[in-house]
């Protein structure tokens, strides 16, 4: 089954933070995390495995709830550059294909 | 070092023709994805390659759809009589291992249109 992201969509300030969540049904092993500009592809942020972890890059980090079976996305400061569509990708095993949700529209304002 | 190279990068043609999508995966990659993305169903896998072997075709959605991977270094998705609804845009991915606690390396895309 398909994760489910909340927000569909979220409009920012440059410099305000966001939250975005990725929601599954199902047991999970791994969640990724992917941004999409535009007319571009997917682009890799970060991938979280099973055990609860969190991670991050710059303003950028992202927590793992195995319980749950949900992950979250956090943008902190947020710059114009963060502008695009947040894909979630999940997978219930180490061998098992990704399924994407069916991602969140992030737009930065000056 | 060369990312994930499709071509084309468009492709406009009318119902009933023969429409076939390349890709050439980043060297030394043993998986290779086919996604299909549209504004509806989002981004689904169509298919993915192990080693050059289909591994999974379960996202195909007709027999209309078929992909091999000859060799390492290539791939190709065909459609077969295309039709409207296939209008959409087809990534390419690959991976060093499997895509699950891996990242996946995504092309620039087609953009199909079937008229």
């Amino acid at each position: 089954q398909q994760p489910v992201q909340s927000p569909q969509a979220v409009i920012l300030r440059e410099g305000e933070d966001a939250v975005i969540n990725c929601s599954s049904s199902k047991a999970l092993y791994s969640v990724h995390w992917y941004r999409q500009k535009h007319g571009e592809a997917p682009v890799f942020l970060m991938i979280l495995l099973k055990g609860g972890e969190q991670k991050g890059h710059d303003k950028i980090s992202a927590s793992f709830n195995e319980k749950k079976q949900q992950s979250s996305l956090y943008l902190t400061a947020s710059q114009l550059s963060y502008s695009g569509t947040y894909f979630c990708g999940t997978a219930s095993g180490s061998n098992y294909k990704l399924t994407f949700g069916k991602g969140t529209l992030l737009t930065v304002n000056p | 070092d060369a990312g994930v190279i499709q071509s084309p990068r468009h492709e406009v043609t009318e119902m009933g023709q023969e429409v076939t999508l390349r890709c050439k995966p980043i060297s030394g990659h043993d998986y290779l994805f086919w996604y299909r993305q549209t504004m509806m169903r989002g981004l689904e896998l169509l298919i993915y390659f192990n080693n050059n072997v289909p591994i999974d075709d379960s996202g195909m959605p007709e027999d209309r759809f078929s992909a091999k991977m000859p060799n390492a270094s290539f791939s190709t998705l065909k459609i077969q009589p295309s039709e409207p609804r296939d209008s959409a845009v087809y990534f390419c991915a690959s991976s060093t291992r499997t895509g699950s606690n891996q990242p996946q390396h995504f092309g620039d895309g087609t953009r199909l249109s079937i008229l």
